[in-house]
């Protein structure tokens, strides 16, 4: 079956740091991978996406790095505020569905 | 643009019971995902709906049912709903269905069985 993971259940960050945050995957057929933000009482939150024939991908303030060779995907978010304080996944897509891992809670300390 | 919303928010239930819960895509989105999220868990995939046929299911059992309706809206059924099916109900849609398509999530209803 599918397996998402992360490397670490909890992070916390100082404002205006840089946070990263990792996820490994299992299958080496998933072509597309989702960064999701879940804010408590709130559905999750599409952040980036990137697909396997990338390696790197920025948004505003979000960079999503791809290792396809250890299968390994991160969120990097630069200068850290708040509002960043959340719950954050990665998606895997095989087909139509999508894995989810566990998640990462993110903290930011003012 | 008008976003996924879910109905109702919040819903108690007893053992037994069913339920029904309701989702509307975003705009101009035809396909539909329905997931399941334990507390302290990512979601886990339930099934999605594409041109109002079931297009893949997850690891969940037949009690477990939905429904898509020409304008793409959906319905999320459960039947002899138990204890364990008290979690967070998430509904996505996407442009289209297939690999490769960014799902964008409504709010949920928190289902309780008590």
């Amino acid at each position: 079956g599918e397996s998402v993971g992360l490397h670490l259940p909890t992070l916390s960050v100082q404002e205006g740091d840089n946070s990263i945050i990792n996820c490994a995957y299992s299958n080496s057929a998933s072509d597309y991978f989702i960064w999701y933000k879940q804010e408590s009482g709130k559905g999750p939150q599409f952040i980036i996406d990137i697909r396997s024939n990338m390696d790197k991908r920025q948004g505003q303030r979000v960079t999503v790095l791809l290792n396809k060779t250890v299968k390994h995907l991160s969120l990097q978010i630069a200068a850290t505020q708040p509002g960043d304080s959340a719950v954050y996944f990665c998606a895997e897509n095989t087909g139509n569905q999508f894995y989810f891992g566990t998640g990462t809670s993110l903290t930011v300390i003012p | 643009e008008t976003g996924v919303t879910q109905s109702p928010t919040h819903l108690i239930k007893t053992r037994g019971q069913q339920v029904t819960l309701r989702c509307s895509s975003q705009s101009g989105h035809n396909t539909v995902s329905w997931y399941q999220q334990a507390l302290g868990q990512g979601p886990q995939f339930i099934f999605q709906y594409y041109r109002e046929e079931e297009n893949g299911r997850g690891n969940f059992p037949p009690r477990f049912s939905g429904l898509q309706f020409p304008n793409y809206s959906s319905e999320l059924n459960v039947n002899a709903l138990e204890l364990d099916d008290s979690a967070l109900y998430l509904c996505a849609s996407s442009l289209d269905t297939g690999g490769g398509q960014p799902q964008h999530f409504g709010d949920g209803t928190r289902l309780s069985i008590l």
